[in-house]
């Protein structure tokens, strides 16, 4: 099974900064990831699908980049709904399609 | 729009038995790969079930295999999955989850999840 890790597991940032999140595949996965955002009691929603691009209705703030196993996912000028946990999948090639571990965004 | 409602979850003693629901409209559901996803508290996105749109083919991950079944009812746009010899580490939020990809752009779905249920909490414990 192909592994998903995800860096930092935890972010302090402030609204208005500039966040990145990297995310790690164990084989080449070519462009087949997408990401997601979970806010707490809530189901996880769609932001981005292979690799880079921005599902419908999401800001613009939100970008996502990278092919083969290193990925990241990059928020310009975070806002307060921003703050929220971020998790990684795989979907190349067939099941089993894992997730990263999350990484959480938290207030300074 | 698209929507997804699970029913079923609740509190389940070891060794027991549970069928989620999930009830699905917005979509032609018959031509979309369904999954189920859970998250235990506190912990991170697992991958649980898929079924292929007219059902013809089925995964689950080594966590299920043998305990859990997934079906689906066209006629009533409807997943289901069925849950047996439930442990604790079974206990979390399972979410009903529908593939971007119709059944046109491949057999399997893609596996990537554009739609999401709000989640059936399932608690096993004595």
């Amino acid at each position: 099974d192909i592994q998903m890790t995800q860096s930092p597991s935890t972010l302090s940032t402030s609204v208005g900064d500039r966040v990145t999140i990297t995310c790690r595949a164990s084989q080449n996965i070519n462009s087949w990831l997408a990401w997601y955002q979970q806010k707490p009691g809530k189901a996880p929603k769609l932001l981005i699908y292979e690799a880079s691009s921005l599902q419908t209705g999401v800001p613009s703030r939100f970008s996502g980049s990278g092919s083969g196993t290193e990925f990241t996912l990059t928020i310009t000028s975070l806002q307060p709904e921003d703050f929220a946990t971020y998790y990684c999948q795989h979907y190349n090639n067939g099941f089993p399609y894992t997730f990263g571990q999350g990484t959480k965004l938290e207030i300074k | 729009e698209v929507q997804l409602v699970e029913s079923g979850g609740g509190l389940v003693q070891p060794g027991g038995s549970l069928r989620l629901s999930c009830s699905a409209s917005g979509f032609t559901f018959s031509s979309y790969t369904m999954h189920w996803v859970r998250q235990a508290p506190g912990k991170g996105l697992e991958y649980v079930a898929a079924m292929t749109s007219k059902g013809g083919s089925v995964y689950y991950a080594d966590s299920g295999k043998g305990r859990f079944t997934i079906s689906r009812d066209n006629s009533r746009s409807t997943l289901y999955l069925q849950m047996s010899s439930l442990r604790v580490e079974d206990s979390a939020v399972y979410y009903c989850v529908k593939d971007e990809a119709d059944d046109s752009r491949g057999y399997y779905g893609s596996g990537c999840f554009d739609s999401w249920g709000q989640g059936a909490l399932v608690t096993v414990s004595s």
